[in-house]
């Protein structure tokens, strides 16, 4: 059974630091998502990471993905108040199913 | 336009009783799910469907049926619900694209239900 973890599940971050959130999982997989969830509200799609070694980056987030590793990252530079979410990752290895990581709850700290 | 939406967003009922959520997509897509995310925020796939057909059931009790009359709905019907079945069901859709994956998910919006 695939099993996604993300790390760390909380984070508390000031504003203008950088920090790493990670996602490992533990079967063959090449095709990871990102998705942010604000408190009380749905699931937004952030990135598709389709392939080894893919980065794609929007404003303050950039993801990454090594399938050799089984590994993705979610890198946060110079945080915002505004980033303050729930960021998931969710791994496909089947079609049309996704395994959700835990989340990471960030919140950005003036 | 909203993309994917789910009927109705809040829904507080007594032990017991029957429900449905409904949920329609206006993206054109021939994949769509129902997810629970619990009081943790765990988020967990509970069906698949592709274009009407029940393709993922994730050890989900009997109770819970889900219904597709077309591929722009799946419907979730719950019968006899417990205090266990109190969570935020979201439904999603995404396109099948190359190689039998999909794209990524568009959710709607949950419904949170309470079960007392």
């Amino acid at each position: 059974e695939l099993k996604v973890e993300q790390n760390p599940l909380f984070l508390s971050m000031q504003e203008g630091k950088n920090y790493t959130i990670y996602c490992n999982y533990s079967t063959t997989s090449d095709r990871l998502y990102w998705y942010r969830q604000d408190p009380g509200k749905s699931l937004e799609s952030l990135f598709v990471l389709l392939s080894n070694g893919a980065v794609k980056q929007e404003g303050r987030l950039m993801a990454s993905l090594d399938t050799k590793a089984r590994l993705s990252t979610l890198h946060i530079t110079a945080a915002v108040h505004d980033l303050s979410a729930t960021y998931f990752c969710a791994v496909d290895t089947v079609a049309g199913k996704s395994t959700f990581g835990d989340g990471t709850t960030l919140t950005v700290k003036p | 336009d909203t993309a994917v939406s789910q009927t109705p967003k809040y829904l507080v009922t007594q032990m017991g009783n029957d429900k449905s959520i409904k949920c329609e997509q206006n993206l054109g897509h021939d994949t769509m799910y129902w997810y629970k995310q619990d009081s943790k925020k765990f988020l967990k796939i509970m069906f698949s469907y592709n274009n009407k057909e029940l393709i993922i059931n994730e050890t989900v009790p009997n109770r819970f049926s889900p219904k597709s009359p077309d591929k722009a709905h799946l419907n979730l019907h719950i019968n006899s619900l417990e205090l266990g079945d109190s969570a935020v069901y979201f439904c999603a859709s995404s396109q099948e694209g190359r190689l039998l994956m999909n794209t990524e998910a568009f959710f709607g919006q949950g419904t949170r239900l309470t079960v007392v």
